[in-house]
């Protein structure tokens, strides 16, 4: 089985402060992971995702994640904080074996709201 | 530009009634998805479709329905059974991961939100 978890609910951050927002996974074999963003009253945006090679992945806006296989997690991260990035963030994850049935989809965490402060 | 659309973007619906919810995808997407978003909560599947003429539950099906006549079309009915239908309705789509294109994330639409009067 495949799973995701966010540990925090709410993450606080002052404007032109680094930001982190932590994700970590359980796959069977290797993991593909993905962030979104979620503005409100609208869809959920691709923000970045890994699949193999650096474990420093850079997205869109700014953002970029790190793969660390040893802590099964995949933080996304970003230098310094806009207003703009307030907003709802979600980790998903994809099991690399397709042999199992779960693999066939993503399993999404429970979100984390993003506050910056201005 | 290819995409996913969900309308309408808000829903009214009367007590007893039933309403269907819209999505089309012109980005020749196998499978498609449907979850249910409570305020504050994450994402929650009602039901899904890996291929045309098939479907499948997620995990909150009751009260709801599907179907899919269309590779691009997967309506879902919010059915009267449905007793606490007040949510915000996202729709996504993916290629067919049962193939090797398997670091594919989800394309979703702008969402739907019903509410009951």
């Amino acid at each position: 089985a495949q799973s995701v978890a966010q540990p925090e609910d709410q993450v606080n951050v002052a404007e032109g402060n680094p930001l982190t927002v932590k994700c970590t996974y359980s796959v069977s074999g290797n993991p593909y992971l993905f962030w979104y963003v979620q503005y409100p009253n609208r869809g959920l945006q691709f923000l970045l995702k890994y699949i193999t090679g650096d474990n420093l992945v850079k997205g869109s806006y700014g953002f970029e994640a790190e793969f660390n296989k040893s802590q099964t997690s995949f933080h996304l991260k970003k230098p310094s904080a806009l207003v703009s990035d307030s907003a709802l963030y979600f980790c998903a994850v994809r099991d690399s074996q397709l042999s199992s049935g779960s693999a066939r989809q993503l399993t999404f965490g429970s979100g984390t709201q993003l506050t910056v402060l201005p | 530009d290819g995409g996913i659309t969900q309308s309408p973007k808000y829903l009214f619906r009367k007590e007893g009634q039933n309403v269907t919810l819209s999505c089309e995808q012109n980005l020749n997407h196998d499978a498609m998805y449907w979850y249910r978003q409570d305020p504050g909560q994450g994402l929650r599947l009602i039901y899904y479709s890996q291929i045309v003429n098939d479907f499948q539950k997620g995990d909150i099906a009751e009260g709801y329905s599907v179907s899919r006549e269309k590779k691009e079309s997967f309506p879902l009915t919010v059915t009267s059974a449905q007793k606490n239908p007040t949510a915000f309705y996202l729709c996504a789509s993916s290629p067919d991961l049962r193939r090797h294109e398997t670091n594919y994330g989800y394309t979703f639409g702008s969402g739907t939100r019903l509410t009951v009067v």
